[in-house]
């Protein structure tokens, strides 16, 4: 079965600062591995997917993530964060040929300090 | 893309009763879900929304608790029975995009229900 990690449940930043949340997964094959974030009151949005190909991916919002085989992680990134980047993000990950059921790690809530 | 509208968007609930929350999508789609997200808790996979035919329920889920109806491809219904203070959660309505494309997945903005 798979499954996801987050092992930060809460990651306080300063406006202008880098930013690296973790994910690590478990998956017997290649996964299919996603980024969502939430915003307060409001559903979830893609951030960025991989499928294959490239492991550096890129997103909206100027986020990026990698994805490394050997470490079984999928970090995502931001070089400079903006306060309207607090919200809580979600790593997920699918199977390929069920990749549309995802499995969620339990979020990381970021909070952004000016 | 695929925009979700989710009705209701918040409701309190009384002990033993059930509600309806329903899903519309402006596009017709592929497959729809609905998750649970739990006070504090991540997304767990309740059902898959079937048209025409019985939702694919998840273990730890089940019809008589969580009856889903699916009559054509941009609408579906997520009931929940006979409420308990447990089922206090945000129920989400997910669906892919119009073209199928593999795990891209589009959210409603919730229905957060208080169940007393």
């Amino acid at each position: 079965a798979q499954s996801v990690t987050q092992p930060d449940i809460h990651i306080t930043v300063s406006e202008g600062a880098s930013l690296e949340l973790r994910c690590n997964y478990s998956y017997g094959a290649t996964p299919y591995l996603f980024w969502y974030v939430q915003s307060p009151g409001q559903g979830l949005q893609l951030l960025l997917k991989y499928f294959s190909g490239d492991t550096l991916v890129q997103g909206i919002k100027g986020f990026e993530a990698e994805f490394k085989r050997s470490q079984s992680s999928f970090n995502l990134r931001k070089p400079s964060v903006h306060w309207s980047d607090a919200a809580e993000y979600f790593c997920a990950v699918g199977a390929a040929g069920t990749a549309s059921k995802l499995t969620f790690g339990t979020g990381t809530r970021l909070q952004v300090t000016l | 893309s695929a925009v979700i509208s989710q009705k209701p968007s918040r409701d309190i609930c009384q002990r033993g009763t059930s509600l309806t929350i329903q899903c519309q999508v402006d596009s017709q789609v592929t497959m729809m879900f609905w998750y649970r997200q739990q006070p504090g808790q991540s997304l767990t996979l309740i059902a898959t929304a079937n048209q025409g035919s019985e939702a694919t329920y998840e273990s730890g889920f089940v019809i008589d608790k969580f009856p889903i109806s699916r009559p054509n491809l941009t609408f579906s219904t997520l009931t929940v029975s006979n409420m308990s203070p447990e089922d206090s959660s945000i129920y989400l309505c997910s669906c892919t995009g119009a073209g199928g494309k593999t795990g891209e997945l589009f959210f409603g903005e919730g229905s957060r229900l208080t169940v007393l």
